[in-house]
């Protein structure tokens, strides 16, 4: 069946590092891809979304690359800052509107 | 502007005690969908309409039911929680189809503890 599989947290670094957070994924076909993020308190807010292979979703300084033969779509950034503190959820459609998650990684950024 | 409101934000209640939580969208989407959000599992689907008087199960069903009599609404029922059913829930919507309209708009979440 399908899943999503992510780098485990919680993931501390300091202002300005690179971030990476590793997803992986198995689909039958090739699903949408999508990378949400969880502020503290609130709901999921989409970051953002690939649609088919090689596909680049960015938003916000993030960015990730639809790779079908690594079946991955890890997501990075060139320079944290404090405010990106939050919780990553990777996750691919099921097909029919359903999202399968992935369990999230925690990241905090300290000045 | 675009949003989906849950009430309420906090819950505890005791076991066998039926509750509800609401759910109302004002995007006029016709998918509304429930998630339970647990440590380490990430989300999990509970329950999903893809229209008014349509609901299917997700992954997770046990325990919960749902009612789509308006577009816009779509609560989540515990008719005798157990503490097992104690997690942060959420509920989200999206226009129907694949793809880009996939995107989800999530609500803020209910977290529901049940003693």
């Amino acid at each position: 069946g399908n899943s999503v599989t992510q780098m485990e947290g919680p993931v501390t670094l300091s202002e300005e590092a690179f971030l990476t957070i590793n997803c992986t994924y198995t689909a039958t076909g090739y699903p949408s891809l999508f990378w949400y993020v969880q502020y503290p308190g609130e709901g999921l807010q989409l970051l953002l979304k690939a649609t088919k292979a090689d596909d680049k979703g960015s938003n916000k300084g993030f960015e990730a690359t639809y790779r079908k033969e690594t079946t991955s779509f890890h997501l990075e950034k060139g320079s944290v800052q404090v405010s990106d503190s939050a919780v990553y959820f990777c996750a691919l459609e099921g097909g029919y509107n359903k999202l399968i998650f992935g369990a999230g990684t925690r990241l905090a950024v300290h000045p | 502007e675009a949003q989906v409101t849950q009430n309420p934000r906090y819950l505890i209640t005791v076991t066998g005690k039926k509750l509800t939580v609401t759910c109302s969208q004002n995007m006029n989407h016709e998918y509304m969908s429930w998630y339970r959000q647990d440590p380490g599992l990430g989300l999990r689907q509970i329950y999903y309409s893809m229209n008014v008087e349509v609901t299917d199960k997700g992954d997770v069903p046990e325990g919960y039911k749902v009612s789509r009599k308006e577009k816009r609404n779509f609560p989540l029922i515990l008719e005798s929680p157990s503490p097992n059913q104690t997690s942060l829930y959420f509920c989200a919507s999206s226009l129907l189809g694949t793809g880009t309209n996939t995107e989800a708009f999530f609500g803020q979440g209910t977290r529901l503890t049940v003693v």
